[in-house]
């Protein structure tokens, strides 16, 4: 069964510095998200993807953060200069079907995000 | 109010036990409704969408009310392996953004 992949599973850095989270999508899926879980916390959107543009951003997509998707494959998400609050799983997300009702997101298993 | 609420539990049930979880959303143009399941630490994972008809899938049953923005999940004969937190998830607008709950943790004892 396809399925969405991320890397790395867990990334540790310090304030300030630049981070990429990596994901590849589903390879028939067009439409593609991040969303980000602090600990203990709901599950919360931070952008949509589409034809290598951002469809919509959340408020908590700031400046900082970026999205790319650098070949045919690979959906990154890059925060410039971190924060400890941008502690959380990040989980990439794909979809088939957009902005279509019903359009079914499949998650990947996250990188668990650890900013010291 | 809370875009999408849910009772967050924890709700401990026998094996075999019925139980059913409910969910109500703030915006009533929403377009799509969703049950996500997500393990500890693991990611989310579609459980099932939910029509305005009511849909089943196996020893799951979800129900849409519009009119008064309530989606309920009802889990029969529940199993040790149903043991997870239940994530009722709303497209408020057809642009892809999923608004999730915080989640309704399920215990299925033996």
């Amino acid at each position: 069964e396809p399925e969405v992949t991320q890397t790395p599973s867990h990334q540790v850095t310090q304030m300030g510095q630049e981070v990429i989270l990596r994901c590849v999508p589903i390879s028939n899926h067009l439409y593609f998200y991040w969303y980000r879980q602090i600990l203990g916390q709901k599950v919360e959107f931070l952008v949509s993807f589409y034809n290598n543009e951002i469809s919509e951003k959340s408020e908590i997509f700031d400046d900082q953060f970026s999205v790319e998707r650098p070949d045919g494959s690979n959906f990154t998400l890059k925060i410039r200069s971190t924060k400890l609050e941008d502690s959380a799983m990040y989980f990439c997300a794909s979809s088939a079907r957009g902005l279509a009702r019903y359009n079914e997101q499949f998650f990947g298993p996250g990188t668990r995000l650890t900013v010291l | 109010r809370k875009e999408v609420e849910q009772d967050p539990g924890p709700f401990n049930v026998p094996e075999g036990a019925t139980v059913a979880f409910n969910c109500t959303y703030s915006n009533s143009a929403s377009q799509s409704f969703f049950w996500y399941r997500q393990d500890c630490r693991k990611e989310p994972k579609l459980l099932m969408s939910v029509y305005s008809s009511g849909n089943e899938d196996g020893r799951f049953t979800a129900q849409l009310n519009r009119a008064s923005q309530y989606i309920s999940l009802l889990i029969r004969d529940s199993k040790l392996s149903d043991s997870a937190t239940y994530l009722c998830v709303v497209n408020p607008s057809n642009t892809g953004k999923l608004i999730f709950g915080q989640g309704t943790t399920l215990q299925v004892k033996p």
